[in-house]
């Protein structure tokens, strides 16, 4: 399974753009690149699911470059709510695809 | 999507005591799968549960110590047994949705003395 790594925390105020990078060096060609949200004393929720370029929901967006060796979650004008730990995942559509969660990315919105 | 709920959400034990903790679906699923989440940690996987078949456990996970049942397709249960306090954790259930989503229940906070 590939390795992903993420920034550890990030701040950012209301209103604004965060974008978080995930690097997933080796990734590989059947892999798919999943973004999940964990709110405190919640189980983590499927924000959005990416194989290249650009994918979009009422959410988030999701940047994939051609090498697919990173992947950058975008949250449009953020607001307090969105304060929570955010996790990069790669692996197979397969059924029974086993979820490795990295570290994560804790992101505090500040008012 | 998928509603998930766990009992208990949450409970204090004694070293040494065992703990089952449930996770009902409102649908039927193939596979459910039990994550740990240690204080300010990330999320572990323990073991996948299929209906009908032994639980397939993570490495560093045990069935004697991690039991399972999967007794149909919309209930499975998680034991801890024999806790110490390096058992307090968050234990989640989650179940998959094609294509490759999956859906995760509250959580059960133990705490071990």
């Amino acid at each position: 399974l590939a390795k992903t790594t993420q920034p550890i925390s990030m701040d950012s105020y209301e209103g604004q753009e965060v974008n978080i990078t995930c690097s997933h060096n080796n990734i590989a060609t059947n892999d798919y690149i999943t973004w999940y949200q964990q709110f405190p004393s919640q189980g983590p929720r499927f924000i959005i699911q990416g194989y290249k370029t650009k994918v979009t929901n009422e959410v988030a967006s999701l940047f994939i470059p051609a090498d697919r060796k990173s992947s950058t979650l975008s949250l449009p004008r953020v607001s307090l709510s969105d304060t929570a730990v955010y996790y990069c995942l790669v692996g197979g559509q397969a059924a029974g695809n086993k979820l490795t969660f990295g570290g994560g990315t804790r992101v505090l919105v500040k008012p | 999507s998928a509603v998930i709920s766990q009992k208990p959400s949450r409970d204090i034990c004694q070293r040494g005591t065992s703990l089952t903790i449930q996770c009902q679906v409102d649908s039927q699923v193939t596979m459910m799968f039990w994550y740990r989440q240690q204080p300010g940690q990330s999320l572990t996987l323990i073991a996948t549960a299929n209906q009908g078949s032994e639980a397939t456990y993570e490495s560093g996970f045990v069935i004697d110590k991690f039991p399972i049942s999967r007794p149909n397709l919309t209930f499975s249960t998680l034991t801890v047994s024999n806790m110490s306090p390096e058992d307090s954790s968050i234990y989640l259930c989650s179940v998959e949705r094609p294509p490759n989503e999956q859906f995760f229940g509250p959580g059960t906070r133990l705490t071990v003395l």
